[in-house]
């Protein structure tokens, strides 16, 4: 079964607090994004990677890092979170860049 | 800046009645993409269409894409409850993905 695997599902954290969200997809897929969603902004996207080794900023990335060292696993650091990364993020998985899009379950995030 | 404006963002509807979704643009896109998003879940692809004019059905869904390829809608004729949620599109466009502010939709039984 194709699946995109985000961890964790739901955190709370305080403020400075590095945190790290997982995504793993066993899909074989090169293109791999990060997005957040926020009431009333719709998915904005944070960063995505075209393949290993290759990652690019999308439209929201302050704030956040992301590496891409082997092609099933995409990492969401925040090295220093603050409440305004409070969010909802999805981690998503394409055969190619602008292609459908196969979306992780969702990692609720709560930043005090 | 590109954008895809969707419409309307909310709409509360008895069930059996008919609904229409807008996606707008002033941009031209190779294709769009419609999903749906339940509580608790991630975005779930739902049709793509391509070809300027192209309509395409989806049991009581019925999607539309612009001539000009910059817009498109998605009609649900006698809606059921089962079709609450949020109903996102997203335009293709340099190998990116333009996404709408999506739609809530409740039907109320």
């Amino acid at each position: 079964e194709a699946q995109v695997t985000q961890n964790p599902r739901y955190l709370i954290t305080v403020t400075g607090k590095k945190l790290t969200v997982t995504c793993s997809q066993n899909m074989n897929h090169e293109y791999m994004s990060w997005y957040r969603q926020d009431p009333g902004l719709g998915l904005r996207q944070i960063y995505y990677s075209m393949n290993v080794e290759v990652t690019d900023k999308g439209d929201v990335p302050e704030g956040y890092k992301v590496s891409r060292k082997e092609k099933r696993n995409f990492p969401l650091i925040l090295e220093s979170p603050s409440p305004n990364q409070t969010s909802l993020y999805f981690c998503a998985v394409a055969g190619t860049s602008g292609g459908e899009l196969f979306f992780g379950e969702g990692s609720r995030l709560t930043v005090l | 800046t590109q954008l895809l404006e969707q419409s309307p963002q909310f709409l509360s509807i008895q069930e059996g009645e008919n609904l229409t979704v807008y996606c707008n643009s002033s941009s031209v896109f190779s294709s769009l993409q419609w999903y749906r998003q339940e509580p608790g879940e991630g975005p779930v692809l739902l049709v793509t269409v391509v070809t300027g004019g192209e309509v395409k059905k989806l049991k009581r869904l019925t999607f539309q894409f612009g001539d000009a390829r910059k817009d498109s809608s998605l009609h649900i004729t006698a809606a059921q409850t089962g079709d609450t949620g949020l109903y996102l599109c997203a335009g293709a466009s340099n190998y990116q993905l333009i996404w709408g502010a999506g739609t809530k939709l409740i039907i109320k039984p």
